[in-house]
């Protein structure tokens, strides 16, 4: 079955410290992947994405991911969190190959404490 | 350049009431899909419209939920009759075509049903 699992529920990390959030992924091939970030009232935004080549994709807001082809993990960091990066994070899967259907993790949500 | 547009942003209606979602995608996509969101459910993909036509429309939870694409710049999500379970954020999200398949959002309408 397809599904993506985000490990964690929510995260508490100190202002300038480092983050990294958890993503790994159940799928017949290697799909493209994402994480989106939604901030409180807001809806969700892209952060980056994975299609193909270097492993290490970076993307807005500082943040980079890494694909483990190995692991099925595409997991989430940034060295140094700001009091803006709280809000919910998506970890999302879909077909590199026909089709259309995103699948979304259950989200983490990040807490940032001064 | 304009997002996705979705209106009302606030919509509060009786049980039994119809309610009427809209959504504008990002012009020159041709991909749509409705979600809803709750605490308990995370995000859950209702229908996706591909070229204005149906796709995939599995996921609507019951004959009370219609969805329309009647041109590319437009879609409604109709609920009649609402009832308090139908309560969640509806976002609308659109595709550009030949892209890696990352969605644009909305920002959401925040149904209450009474």
């Amino acid at each position: 079955a397809q599904s993506v699992t985000q490990p964690d529920i929510h995260i508490t990390v100190s202002e300038g410290a480092s983050l990294e959030l958890r993503c790994n992924y159940s799928y017949g091939a290697t799909p493209y992947l994402f994480w989106y970030v939604q901030s409180p009232g807001q809806g969700l935004q892209l952060l980056l994405k994975y299609f193909s080549g270097d492993t290490l994709v970076q993307g807005i807001k500082g943040f980079e991911a890494e694909f483990k082809r190995s692991q099925s993990s595409f997991n989430l960091r940034k060295p140094s969190v700001h009091w803006s990066d709280a809000a919910e994070y998506f970890c999302a899967v879909a077909p590199s190959t026909g089709g259309f259907k995103t699948i979304f993790g259950a989200g983490t949500r990040l807490f940032v404490k001064a | 350049d304009a997002g996705v547009i979705q209106s009302p942003r606030h919509e509060v209606t009786e049980m039994g009431q119809e309610v009427t979602l809209r959504c504008k995608p990002i012009s020159g996509h041709n991909s749509l899909f409705w979600y809803r969101q709750t605490m308990m459910r995370g995000l859950e993909l209702l229908i996706y419209f591909n070229n204005n036509v149906p796709i995939d429309d599995s996921g609507m939870p019951e004959d009370r939920f219609s969805a329309k694409m009647p041109n590319a710049s437009f879609s409604t999500l109709k609920i009649q009759p609402s009832e308090p379970r139908d309560s969640a954020v509806y976002f609308c999200a659109s595709r550009p075509p030949a892209s890696y398949n990352e969605q644009f959002f909305g920002p959401g309408t925040r149904l209450t049903v009474l």
